[in-house]
């Protein structure tokens, strides 16, 4: 069965460094998400990704993030200079279409340790 | 600010029983609903989704929406110990791709 993957699953870093996670999603899927849990809170939307653009993007999503898709396959999350608060898990997710008849299906999560 | 609301519990059921799970929205535009479990440390898992008023079943799962009242729940017949884990509720707006999701209800299915 397709899954989305991601990679790494857990990224220990120190803060101000960058980090990149990675992710590949569904093969046929064309939208794009990335969303964030922090410890015992609820799972919170980041950006969503089409057509090599950002199709929209939460108010947690500031300068300090960006998305790209570097190649065919790969969906990247970077955050420039991290944050003791940035600590979480950081999930991918992918879906066909748009709209809410479009299931978004999750990988495995990154944990994300700013120290 | 739009907002789903969940129970914390956690909701404790016997095996074998029947588990309701509930779950009220405050966006009228809100036209999907979708139930996700999360076991401890592990990401979202698709149970199932909802879109018309009424209920959908699928195996031991039946959701049920009420648009008028705001509110979606999630059944589940006959609990078994590995569905003990938190069920996670979410709506997309109309034509957008956001899910917004509620803090989830810990399900604890005891033998």
């Amino acid at each position: 069965e397709p899954e989305v993957t991601q990679t790494p699953s857990h990224q220990v870093t120190q803060m101000g460094q960058e980090v990149i996670l990675r992710c590949v999603p569904i093969s046929n899927h064309l939208y794009f998400y990335w969303y964030r849990q922090i410890l015992g809170q609820k799972v919170e939307f980041l950006v969503s990704f089409y057509n090599n653009e950002i199709s929209e993007k939460s108010e947690i999503f500031d300068d300090q993030f960006s998305v790209e898709r570097p190649d065919g396959s790969n969906f990247t999350l970077k955050i420039r200079s991290t944050k003791l608060e940035d600590s979480a898990m950081y999930f991918c997710a992918s879906s066909v279409g748009q709209g809410g008849r479009n299931i978004q299906y999750f990988g495995a999560g990154t944990r994300l340790s700013v120290l | 600010q739009k907002e789903v609301e969940q129970n914390s519990g956690p909701l404790s059921v016997p095996e074998g029983a029947i588990a309701s799970l509930n779950c009220t929205y405050s966006d009228r535009g809100s036209q999907s609903f979708f139930w996700y479990r999360q076991y401890s440390g592990k990401s979202p898992e698709l149970i199932m989704f909802i879109y018309s008023n009424g209920d959908k079943e699928d195996g031991r799962f039946t959701a049920q929406l009420n648009k008028a009242s705001q509110y979606v729940s999630l059944l589940i017949r006959d609990s078994q110990p590995s569905d003990s884990a938190t069920y996670l509720c979410a709506d997309v707006t109309g034509g957008g791709n956001k899910l917004t999701f509620g803090t989830g209800t810990q399900l604890k299915v005891e033998l």
